[in-house]
């Protein structure tokens, strides 16, 4: 079966620098999220998208924007690039209105390795 | 959101079953109980959820007490492969809906 693919798989930048990741949703899932998580740390979100309007918020720089687009899939975009961004960026998706939970299982990504230097 | 607390760490011998367990206190009553795991570095894989009846798949059982304080995760058969983290993850459609929060797991170590 398809999964959420993420590209690239592995990314370094410098300091200052921007850095776009792609996420690919599973076909007919119409919801998108985005976490990023640190060396050691569990996995945090960032934000959501559901029918491409934001759904959701959390703890994301304001230097991050994302957006879906027409086809379902989503960018987050990253700028000013600071050491402490270098982490594990997943991508998940689901089917569905997020708050249908009997439904709402998110897939996840591989993942996204993002290395500031 | 309802808090959920885990246990850090625990083995199980290979094969027989891994029972883990989820204390959610403060559930409220159209909050759902999610279960994923999270193998080193890999994206993290949904197992089961439920509401309040218990659930089976072909991966795991949810057994919810009644007053649904409580839940545990159960991995009939362990193999070296259960080897991850275990995030018990409690969802409801007015608060974090959209999101899943990833608190302090359970490392769960199958051990020949």
């Amino acid at each position: 079966a398809a999964g959420v693919i993420q590209s690239p798989r592995h990314l370094i930048k410098e300091k200052r620098e921007t850095a776009t990741l792609k996420c690919y949703p599973i076909p007919r899932h119409d919801t998108v999220y985005w976490y990023q998580q640190g060396p050691g740390q569990d996995p945090q979100f960032l934000i959501s998208f559901y029918e491409k309007m934001q759904s959701d918020k959390g703890s994301i720089p304001d230097r991050f924007s994302a957006q879906q687009f027409s086809d379902y899939h989503s960018e987050l975009n990253m700028s000013s690039l600071e050491l402490g961004d270098s982490a594990l960026y997943f991508c998940a998706s689901s089917s569905g209105q997020p708050r249908d939970l009997a439904k709402n299982i998110q897939y996840f990504g591989a993942g996204t390795r993002l290395s500031v230097l | 959101d309802a808090k959920t607390t885990q246990p850090p760490s625990m083995d199980c011998a290979e094969g027989r079953a891994a029972n883990l367990p989820c204390n959610h206190s403060t559930i409220s009553g159209n909050e759902y109980v999610y279960w994923y795991r999270q193998i080193h570095s890999q994206g993290p894989q949904y197992i089961i959820h439920g509401l309040k009846n218990n659930e089976t798949n072909e991966m795991a059982s949810l057994i919810i007490t009644e007053d649904r304080k409580s839940s545990t995760l159960i991995l009939p058969h362990a193999t070296l492969r259960d080897t991850a983290v275990y995030y018990c993850i409690v969802r409801g459609p007015n608060t974090n809906a959209g999101k899943s929060t990833f608190g302090d797991g359970t490392t769960l170590t199958v051990k020949p």
